[in-house]
């Protein structure tokens, strides 16, 4: 699997919205971008998922590069329950296999 | 549904001993897993399975083994604890197929091994 790059931490104003960078330069034709988030000490929590073209949600935008070499997930009016840990994971479909980085704290402050 | 659940929450144990820690989910899902999560790091793979009678080695398996004998169960042992298995375990499950996936994860057990 590819290898993802993101910031250590960010801070985000409540109310504003919220886009955590992630590089995967590596990344292949066949492999997807997924975001997960951790609150506190709690098991993380699937956020969102793409190939190539940009994904929405109830939760989260997911933006792919053209050359999809890196993405950002937007949290559009982030909240004080969206501070989290972020992860963004690049893995094959159906893979079982999924490799967690440290993340991105994300903190929202009012 | 109760989704993943693991038991128990938090656990002791002492240099050599062994244990099981149990993961059961009620959604039918094929797949299972179990991470390990030291602090201040990220999930790392220990053990996962496609189903039952099925199990394959992750990132970090030596130290504990896996057996699958039910889709629900999903069983962790924990052979000769060591003090370099304290962490936090997280047990998660998915199903494979068309749909948008995702895997949903327990509310980890704390170990700790002196």
């Amino acid at each position: 699997d590819a290898k993802t790059t993101q910031p250590t931490s960010m801070d985000c104003a409540e109310g504003r919205a919220a886009n955590l960078p992630c590089n995967h330069s590596t990344i292949s034709g066949n492999e997807y971008v997924y975001w997960y988030r951790q609150i506190h000490s709690q098991g993380p929590q699937y956020i969102i998922h793409g190939l190539k073209n940009n994904e929405t949600n109830e939760m989260a935008s997911l933006i792919i590069t053209e050359d999809r070499k890196s993405s950002t997930l937007i949290l559009p009016h982030a909240t004080l329950r969206d501070t989290a840990v972020y992860y963004c994971i690049v893995s094959l479909y159906n893979n079982n296999d999924m490799r967690f980085g440290a993340g991105t704290r994300l903190t929202v402050k009012p | 549904n109760a989704g993943v659940t693991q038991t128990p929450k938090f656990q002791v144990l002492k240099t050599g001993q062994s244990m099981t820690l149990q993961c059961a989910q009620d959604m039918n899902h094929e797949y299972m897993s179990w991470y390990r999560q030291d602090p201040g790091m990220g999930l790392r793979l220990i053990h996962y399975s496609v189903g039952a009678g099925i199990t394959d080695q992750g990132e970090v398996p030596n130290g504990y083994n896996v057996s699958r004998s039910t889709t629900e169960d999903f069983p962790l042992r924990l052979l000769s604890a060591a003090p370099s298995q304290t962490s936090v375990y997280f047990c998660a499950s998915s199903t494979p197929g068309l749909a948008a996936y995702e895997q949903y994860f327990g509310p980890g057990t704390r170990l700790t091994v002196t």
